[in-house]
């Protein structure tokens, strides 16, 4: 079946920084890639909608200059989280869907970011 | 607007146990509803899924069916195995827009031998 792979699956890192965490689809070319975020006993939020070289759709809520996500090739999405403050501290998962695949969804594993 | 809430877990429950996982949901219009399933370490897996009311989703001894009138979708499982632990998420999206899924916040199974 498809697989999509996320990394890195845990990151930490200090107020300031920016972290990136990449989504790749590892057998099929992704249309579109998603991004979600998960606070803690919350719900898994949709944040943004990427398609293949065209700028990604933001939901309401989230800013684009501090979410930037970059969907430059069929197989590969991008998120960057610029300047991470401790409340950016969250799980955030991706998935990605393929031509012909009845908009059946591809999750990645998923990544926890924990900033100090 | 449009919501799903599941009970809290962790569950925790012994093998071939009986379990239920509640889930409850507020839309404006007739969405499709659905049950995924997170693995340690791996990607969340679509489990099953009802397109309208009545339907009875099943897949690997899970059922759950959607009911209209309580606007509920619980998920149940007549014996349980340590091989399902996991987290299990309840979902809804509308038709011609299931990408845009509506979770709830998870909830945590552990199976004991």
């Amino acid at each position: 079946g498809a697989v999509v792979s996320q990394h890195p699956s845990r990151v930490i890192c200090k107020s300031g920084t920016s972290v990136k965490i990449e989504c790749r689809s590892l057998d099929f070319q992704a249309t579109t890639m998603f991004w979600y975020r998960q606070f803690p006993k919350q719900s898994l939020m949709l944040m943004a909608t990427s398609n293949e070289g065209s700028k990604a759709t933001y939901e309401q809520g989230v800013e684009k200059d501090k979410f930037l996500i970059n969907h430059a090739s069929l197989t590969l999405s991008t998120l960057t989280v610029t300047s991470a403050h401790p409340e950016d501290s969250s799980f955030y998962i991706c998935s990605a869907t393929r031509e012909g695949a009845n908009e059946k969804l591809f999750f990645g594993s998923g990544t926890q970011l924990s900033v100090l | 607007g449009d919501s799903v809430t599941q009970m809290e877990g962790p569950v925790t429950l012994s093998e071939e146990a009986f379990l239920t996982i509640n889930c409850t949901y507020t839309a404006t219009g007739y969405p499709s509803l659905f049950w995924y399933v997170q693995y340690p370490g791996e990607g969340l897996q679509l489990l099953l899924k009802a397109t309208k009311a009545d339907d009875k989703g099943s897949n690997k001894g899970f059922e759950a069916t959607y009911r209209k009138e309580t606007t509920s979708f619980h998920l149940e499982k007549g014996s349980v195995q340590v091989s399902d632990s996991a987290v299990y998420f309840c979902a809804l999206a509308f038709s011609g827009g299931y990408n845009k899924l509506i979770f709830g916040a998870g909830t945590r199974l552990a199976v004991h031998p």
